[in-house]
């Protein structure tokens, strides 16, 4: 199974300022299709999940442009420009590319 | 409105069998790849299992393979999970989710304990 390490674990932040997460596979993550099936999902608490981005770095419909994924094969980050108040919550990453798809172990970003 | 509404969770006895249903609206389900996902009080979230759009293929995680058996029905617009030999590992809310259209229900708590 491809293993997704996060870090940090916990991403204490101050408004306005930015923020960095990294994800790293166990195996690169290129399909044979050639693309690369690695998500970035965020959980408020006590809500179910949402998509912020696809494929590295395409991001969903209605996502704010401060929100940002780049890398490649087994390397990834997301990055949150200007940290709001409403970005707190956990994140998470997650491949797509083999079965069993797998998560991360989620960052919590909290704000300083 | 896209909507997933998750059902069938509550306490069972450990080595007991549940069966959680998640039905679709607002949407072309029959047209999309469904998910369920786990997330333990407390804990991150947990890939459980796959299916296709017409049923013909699926896929679990290791934890539950042999256990659990998605499943759907297009005409009724619902997916489902069977869960038998359930253990107390297994306790959480349940998602149905369409991950990359985020789509997802609003999640089933499923309590294994005796």
């Amino acid at each position: 199974d491809i293993v997704m390490t996060q870090t940090p674990l916990s991403s204490p932040v101050t408004l306005g300022q930015a923020a960095s997460i990294s994800c790293r596979s166990s195996q690169s993550l290129v399909h044979s299709d050639g693309r690369t099936y690695l998500s970035w999902l965020q959980q408020r608490p006590g809500q179910p999940p949402r998509l912020l981005i696809n494929e590295i770095s395409n991001r969903f419909s209605g996502v704010p442009d401060r929100f940002s994924g780049s890398g490649a094969v087994t390397d990834f980050t997301l990055e949150i420009s200007r940290v709001e108040a409403e970005d707190v919550g956990i994140y998470y990453c997650i491949q797509a590319t083999q079965f069993p798809w797998t998560f991360g172990q989620g960052t919590r970003v909290e704000i300083e | 409105e896209v909507r997933l509404v998750a059902s069938g969770g509550g306490l069972v006895q450990p080595g007991g069998s549940l069966r959680l249903s998640c039905v679709a609206s607002g949407f072309s389900f029959r047209n999309h790849w469904m998910e369920w996902v786990r997330q333990a009080p407390g804990k991150g979230l947990v890939w459980v299992s796959h299916i296709n759009s017409d049923g013909s293929s699926t896929n679990y995680a290791d934890s539950v393979k042999g256990r659990f058996t998605i499943s759907r029905d297009n005409a009724k617009d619902t997916l489902y999970l069977q869960m038998n030999s359930l253990r107390a590992e297994d306790t959480a809310i349940y998602y149905c989710a369409d991950i990359f259209s985020d789509c997802w229900g609003q999640g089933t708590l499923v309590t294994v304990s005796s």
